[in-house]
């Protein structure tokens, strides 16, 4: 089965880049790699997703590199807004299993 | 709206009292599931339906049950909880299974068991 890594935590200031990467090894070799936002009191919202390489819409990018045993998820420009909880989220190979990372608190300071 | 709304929103309840927490979507999802959220741990799959009828274990299925009679409905069935399923719970769709498309999640039920 699948295991997920990801820093407990991590502080920025606004305006920065932050990269958070998520370590996930025996993940399904034909699955996407998908990344999700939480906010206090409220589910998971989906923020990106990819399968290789490098994938970017009007929020992130999303860096994977070709052995797919790590994933870096790019906030270009931080603000107060974005200080939240950032999960990875991988299938556990064999199955269907979806398993989530710990999860990375990012805190964003003035 | 397009959204998964899961009721109630607070629980409490004591061991050995049987209580459903329902989830219903409204985006024709094929795909839904269940997941507890704990401190240090993140989120863990409890169980999943790839559609109507069919259902399968996640990662911590043990003291939970699920059905899924219609498309849009997938109830979470405590028989006799404990406090150790004392947690906040999350429901989700998708259009598709698994990581083929993005997840849609209800805002949680905190569930306290004494």
């Amino acid at each position: 089965l699948a295991k997920t890594t990801q820093p407990i935590s991590m502080d920025s200031y606004e305006g920065q880049e932050v990269n958070i990467t998520c370590s996930h090894n025996n993940i399904a070799t034909n699955d996407y790699i998908t990344w999700y936002q939480q906010f206090p009191s409220q589910g998971p919202r989906f923020i990106i997703q990819g399968y290789k390489t490098k994938v970017t819409n009007e929020v992130a990018s999303l860096f994977i590199p070709a052995d797919r045993k790590s994933s870096t998820l790019s906030l270009p420009r931080v603000s107060l807004s974005d200080t939240a909880v950032y999960y990875c989220l991988v299938n556990g190979g064999a199955t269907n299993k979806l398993i989530f990372g710990t999860g990375t608190l990012l805190a964003v300071q003035p | 709206e397009a959204q998964v709304t899961q009721n109630p929103r607070y629980l409490i309840t004591v061991t050995g009292k049987k209580l459903t927490v329902t989830c219903s979507q409204n985006m024709n999802h094929e795909y839904m599931s269940w997941y507890r959220q704990d401190p240090g741990l993140g989120l863990r799959q409890i169980y999943y339906s790839m559609n109507v009828e069919v259902t399968d274990k996640g990662d911590v299925p043990e003291g939970y049950k699920v059905s899924r009679k219609e498309k849009r409905n997938f109830p979470l069935i405590l028989e006799s909880p404990s406090p150790n399923q004392t947690s906040l719970y999350f429901c989700a769709s998708s259009f598709r299974e698994g990581l083929r498309s993005p997840l849609h999640f209800g805002n949680g039920t905190r569930l306290t068991v004494t």
